[in-house]
């Protein structure tokens, strides 16, 4: 099984400042099937990035991802009000499918 | 557009089983895999499982294996979790999920359910 490690574990920032998120593999995710998904507090995960880099669709030009093999990057280039939510990964390429177990986005 | 519309929240003892729907709209039901995700409260994503509606063909988790069965109706493009012998570690938030990859293929999951929360009471 492959275990995701996101870090860091929260992440405070300001609306129109850079976030980076890390996620690391205990092993590689070959052909760089990695998926990153956004959630807010009672609602379904969303896909933002699939992939490693490829953007779903709709989802602004501000979410980027980015990395290979076993360690890969959520960056969200100006933080709007929004963006202030949970973040996961995800590898898709392995049985079972595993997740990361988060990082929180907060206000500061 | 591509909707997934579970049933609603569900309470069960410690031991019941419990039958959790999902209605697919907007794509071809059969041409994609259907998995089911659950979350406990504070804790990460888990996956279940996946169906392939088209021909009935499962992949279950093995940590539940042997306690949940996904089947999946294509005349009602609905697909179903059935998880038994339930325990109080079973109450979490449970999603279907639309694999993003045509069969073959390995895919993200791209549209979501909007999750069922089963609580199981001892």
């Amino acid at each position: 099984e492959i275990v995701l490690t996101q870090s860091p574990g929260t992440l405070s920032l300001s609306p129109g400042e850079r976030a980076t998120l890390s996620c690391r593999a205990s092993q590689s995710v070959s052909g760089n099937y990695l998926a990153w998904y956004q959630q807010k507090r009672g609602q379904a995960p969303r896909l933002l990035i699939y992939g490693a880099s490829s953007r779903a669709t709709g989802i602004p030009d501000r979410f980027s991802g980015s990395g290979s093999g076993t360690d890969f990057t959520l960056t969200i280039s100006r933080l709007e009000p929004e963006d202030f939510a949970f973040y996961y990964c995800h590898q898709y390429i392995n049985s079972p499918r595993t997740f990361g177990q988060g990082t929180k986005l907060e206000i500061k | 557009q591509v909707q997934l519309v579970q049933s609603g929240a569900e309470v069960r003892k410690s031991g019941a089983s419990v039958k959790v729907s999902c209605k697919a709209s907007g794509y071809s039901f059969t041409s994609y895999a259907l998995h089911w995700v659950r979350q406990a409260p504070g804790q990460r994503l888990e996956w279940m499982g996946w169906i392939n509606p088209a021909n009935g063909n499962t992949k279950y988790s093995q940590t539940l294996q042997g306690r949940v069965t996904l089947t999946g109706d294509t005349s009602a493009s609905t697909a179903y979790m059935e998880l038994s012998s339930l325990r109080s570690e079973d109450t979490a938030v449970y999603y279907c999920a639309k694999d993003g990859a045509v069969f073959g293929a390995a895919g993200s999951f791209d549209f979501w359910g909007q999750g069922t929360l089963v609580t199981v009471s001892s």
